[in-house]
């Protein structure tokens, strides 16, 4: 185990529904991501909290609302979804310090993923 | 526009050959390039790291090799296994700016 759970693992939602994914990591790290991974695309990065401040949002539609209450967990909050959201969501975490280089200089640990399916 | 590039999206090789995987990025300056192996429904998991400084990098059958000239990192595994087999990311940072991802090669090593 890489030390990053995530819940729930599968998620069958309507469009209509709210739910959570949740991630949690064990690591004593001070940065979490969010990842979208659908078929046949890359790994999209969706958003970066570092020290629980929010560092990065790569135009994520609104839909999609991150929390980050302390350095050890992550929440996704989904609410009216399209089916075009169904993914792979993946949580990580690395230690982060933009005086030791930023994001690269770290490897990331990546939580197993939660199989989101929209209908 | 911005650029990562894996050489094939599926690459078949016999047991006990190297492989090899390249990752050409457009437009990036990355300080550092790191390589990931991912298993079918499972999260990438870390298997290298390569400085902008550093030529070359080796951890047990890996090697890592890292040209800003020509804007490619090459991923060498020696002595391939079918455990080997897997989807196998690049990803880079961008000073900082931001962490991006390669599509990845998926690698079957056939016995």
């Amino acid at each position: 185990e890489t030390g990053v759970t995530q819940t729930p693992r599968h998620l069958v939602m309507g469009m209509t529904n709210k739910k959570s994914l949740k991630c949690e990591q064990h690591l004593g790290h001070n940065a979490m991501y969010w990842y979208k991974q659908s078929a046949k695309k890359p790994l999209e990065l969706m958003f970066v909290y570092s020290l629980e401040e929010r560092v990065e949002n790569n135009s994520v539609p609104s839909r999609f609302s991150p929390e980050c209450p302390n350095s050890s967990h992550l929440f996704l909050h989904l609410h009216t979804l399209q089916p075009e959201d169904s993914a792979l969501y993946l949580c990580a975490s690395s230690l982060y310090s933009r005086a030791s280089g930023g994001y690269g200089n770290n490897e990331q640990f990546f939580g197993p993923g939660t199989r989101l399916t929209v209908l | 526009s911005q650029k990562i590039e894996q050489n094939s999206e599926a690459l078949n090789i016999q047991e006990g050959k190297t492989a090899t995987l390249t990752c050409n990025y457009t437009n990036y300056s990355p300080a550092y390039l790191q390589w990931y192996r991912q298993d079918p429904g499972r999260g990438p998991v870390f298997l290298l790291l390569i400085r902008e400084n550093e030529k070359e990098k080796r951890k047990e059958r890996l090697k890592v090799t890292f040209d800003t000239t020509l804007k490619q990192s090459l991923f060498h595994i020696t002595a391939s296994q079918p455990a080997d087999s897997a989807t196998y990311l690049c990803a880079l940072d961008n000073y900082g700016q931001n962490f991006v991802f390669g599509p990845g090669t998926r690698l079957s090593v056939l016995p």
